[in-house]
């Protein structure tokens, strides 16, 4: 099993839509969880922290299921500007991050 | 903004030469990472700093070592470069957290091509 999984896709919607990604994770005792966006040709940045309540951020709601050992992000409303790389990471221990392959999605008119 | 540069954006080299690769911050992180980011695999741990002048292995050291002999620069060295080493190259930095929030701050990259 991969350390970290997730589809890579790509997801190609319309604008307006609503897209889910998930991401297994295979260390039980992985603490920390982050969804990171990369851009084409540009560094990944932080998109958002996930807590084990799940947490929003605007159109971002990030989940946490520690049962099922999965991390998930739900975008609603899609924009053009969401085009990108969303990568899930996952802290092995203390300062060791895991990161996804990624999962690749694209907004379309 | 905490800002994280590398020395190139694209670099060629040939087989078997020696390659330096810097990354600097501005943020007086403790943490520095080195990763490649490959096609379907992601980004991949080389190796990372906790301190000045010292160093831990990542997932995949083998061909690569690293020196760090100021707080803000850590060196990414490729002793004898070869093919299989073409990759994008990240270097990240992130303040000393243990297992709490720890967002990593990111360079823009390498592109490193080796012929």
């Amino acid at each position: 099993r991969k350390e970290v999984e997730q589809d890579p896709g790509p997801f190609n919607v319309p604008e307006g839509a609503t897209v889910a990604f998930n991401c297994t994770y295979s260390n039980s005792a992985s603490q920390s969880f982050f969804w990171y966006r990369q851009d084409c040709r540009k560094e990944p940045k932080l998109l958002m922290s996930v807590y084990s309540s799940g947490n929003e951020d605007g159109r971002f709601t990030a989940q946490l299921n520690r049962a099922s050992q999965y991390i998930s992000l739900l975008i609603r409303d899609s924009k053009l500007s969401d085009s990108a790389t969303y990568l899930c990471v996952v802290n092995w221990d203390n300062n060791d991050m895991r990161f996804g392959a990624g999962t690749r999605l694209t907004v379309k008119p | 903004d905490v800002k994280v540069t590398q020395s190139s954006r694209y670099l060629v080299k040939r087989t078997g030469e020696k390659v330096f690769l810097e990354c600097v911050q501005d943020m007086d992180h403790e943490n520095m990472f080195w990763y490649r980011q490959d096609p379907g695999l992601g980004l991949r741990l080389i190796y990372f700093s906790y301190d000045v002048k010292m160093k831990e292995k990542g997932d995949i050291p083998e061909g690569y070592s690293v020196s760090r002999e100021k707080k803000e620069r850590f060196s990414l060295i490729l002793e004898s470069a070869s093919t299989n080493q073409t990759s994008m190259y990240l270097c990240a930095s992130s303040f000393l957290a243990g297992i709490a929030y720890n967002e990593q701050f990111f360079g823009p990259g390498t592109r490193l091509t080796v012929l």
